[in-house]
């Protein structure tokens, strides 16, 4: 069994600051991939970014970038210069191979102008 | 290119009565899914296929059927509506690999009274 934890339900960033948003999760298994997707109001699930757990390197895309704490099973997104458009519920999720995603219960991310 | 279609976007449905929810894909990808995301759990898978002609159980089944006849198309059936599948659903699919990554549908809100 795993799960996947996201211990903050609401964050607040102003515009062009950063923010971080926690996930951790516990596994037994060795070969896994997490995942952040975004939820905007529209409803619609988007992948944010993508990590495989046999890479050191943290993942990048644009504005956002990963701290991932393999030892710790630790997983956190920090999105820099914060957008309007960044609004949205954040979900942290870990996929085993062969198996579905497990979801955490998602970070509700609010951005002030 | 759609990606992946969900009808209807949205019902309310009396008890008792029987739904199908219909999501088609057109990116000839392997594997799809099938989650529901209710407020405060995130996203909780209910049934899946790797390829068509096979389906698996998720982590809530019950109360559920789904079919893949085709690479296209997977339906979701709930035979009895109940109110507590009143949900958000959504499908989504990957190209089947046990690392891919899982492109989700818009989703479809249903009320059950």
């Amino acid at each position: 069994a795993q799960t996947v934890t996201q211990s903050q339900p609401e964050m607040s960033v102003q515009e062009a600051e950063t923010v971080t948003l926690s996930c951790t999760y516990d596994t037994s298994e060795s070969d896994y991939y997490l995942f952040w997707y975004k939820q905007p109001p529209s409803r619609q699930m988007i992948l944010v970014i993508r990590q495989e757990a046999y890479k050191q390197q943290n993942a990048t895309e644009n504005r956002f970038s990963v701290n991932f704490q393999k030892a710790a099973k630790s997983f956190s997104l920090k999105i820099s210069d914060s957008q309007l458009g960044d609004a949205a519920m954040y979900f942290c999720a870990c996929l085993l191979a062969g198996y579905a995603l497990n979801f955490g219960k998602g970070t509700s991310l609010l951005v002030t102008p | 290119i759609a990606g992946i279609t969900q009808a209807p976007t949205s019902q309310i449905l009396a008890a008792g009565r029987r739904m199908t929810l219909r999501c088609t894909q057109d990116m000839r990808h392997n594997a799809m899914y099938w989650y529901r995301q209710d407020l405060g759990l995130g996203l909780r898978l209910i049934h899946y296929s790797n390829t068509a002609g096979t389906t698996g159980k998720g982590e809530v089944p019950d109360g559920y059927s789904v079919s893949r006849a085709n690479t296209d198309d997977f339906p979701l059936t709930l035979a009895s509506a109940v109110p507590s599948q009143t949900s958000v659903y959504f499908c989504a699919s990957s190209a089947g690999g046990a690392a891919d990554t899982q492109y989700f549908g818009p989703g479809t809100r249903l009320t059950v009274l």
